[in-house]
């Protein structure tokens, strides 16, 4: 298995509080992306980075940010969480084009 | 835009049976992705369809591309339990985004 490791796995917090979820791999592969997964909705993109300090919008970025500062690490941040962001976030990577590999997923309820 | 449906949504069958998902697409995808997700688990991929005719078959499952009709399929051949998942098909809008379908719930009963 492709090494992907989203922390935390599970996360319950309250609406307005700030939210990082971490993405890390050990595949030191260029591209990494976050999906939110809501039902009816499969998955859509967040946010994806190419590169080190190189991140771009995907088609539900409104509230979300990103960070890479190392290849290894992506954080996706939630400045002041809402109850329409409680959802599943996956991180995928991938060596070229479309994501190869997805982490397993965190869970994150805002309340 | 690419916009991707699946249909059915959901799929009730039984072992033994015969069945095709099918994934229909707005615009052009030069490629085609499938995906199965176990309850509370990550994605699989599953297949990767890169031409207009494409086919791949693993075990009791198959998938082809239809480019002219932006129809892909996913076929299962007698379906056995371990087949249930949701399968998600997902096109390629621009560069490195996927755009996913709403996934299809897959129960095979005994």
């Amino acid at each position: 298995d492709a090494g992907i490791t989203q922390s935390p796995r599970h996360k319950v917090t309250e609406t307005g509080t700030p939210v990082t979820l971490r993405c890390h791999q050990t595949e030191n592969h260029r591209y990494m992306y976050w999906y939110r997964q809501d039902p009816g909705h499969g998955l859509r993109l967040i946010h994806y980075s190419y590169g080190v300090k190189d991140t771009d919008k995907g088609e539900v970025s409104d509230g979300y940010s990103v960070s890479r500062s190392k290849t290894e690490d992506f954080l996706l941040t939630l400045e002041s969480a809402t109850s329409s962001q409680t959802s599943v976030y996956f991180c995928a990577i991938s060596e070229t084009r479309e994501p190869q590999h997805f982490g397993d997923g965190t869970r994150l309820s805002i309340l | 835009e690419l916009k991707v449906e699946q249909n059915p949504l959901f799929l009730s069958m039984q072992e033994g049976k015969n069945y095709t998902i099918y994934c229909n697409y707005s615009t052009t995808s030069d490629r085609l992705y499938w995906y199965r997700q176990d309850p509370g688990k990550s994605l699989e991929s599953l297949f990767v369809l890169l031409s207009n005719g494409a086919v791949k078959q693993e075990g009791r499952l198959m998938a082809s591309l239809d480019t002219k009709a932006r129809l892909s399929t996913l076929h299962i051949t007698a379906a056995v339990h371990d087949l249930s998942a949701t399968y998600f098909c997902a096109g390629v809008q621009g560069a490195q985004k996927l755009v996913f379908g709403q996934g299809t719930r897959l129960t095979i009963n005994p």
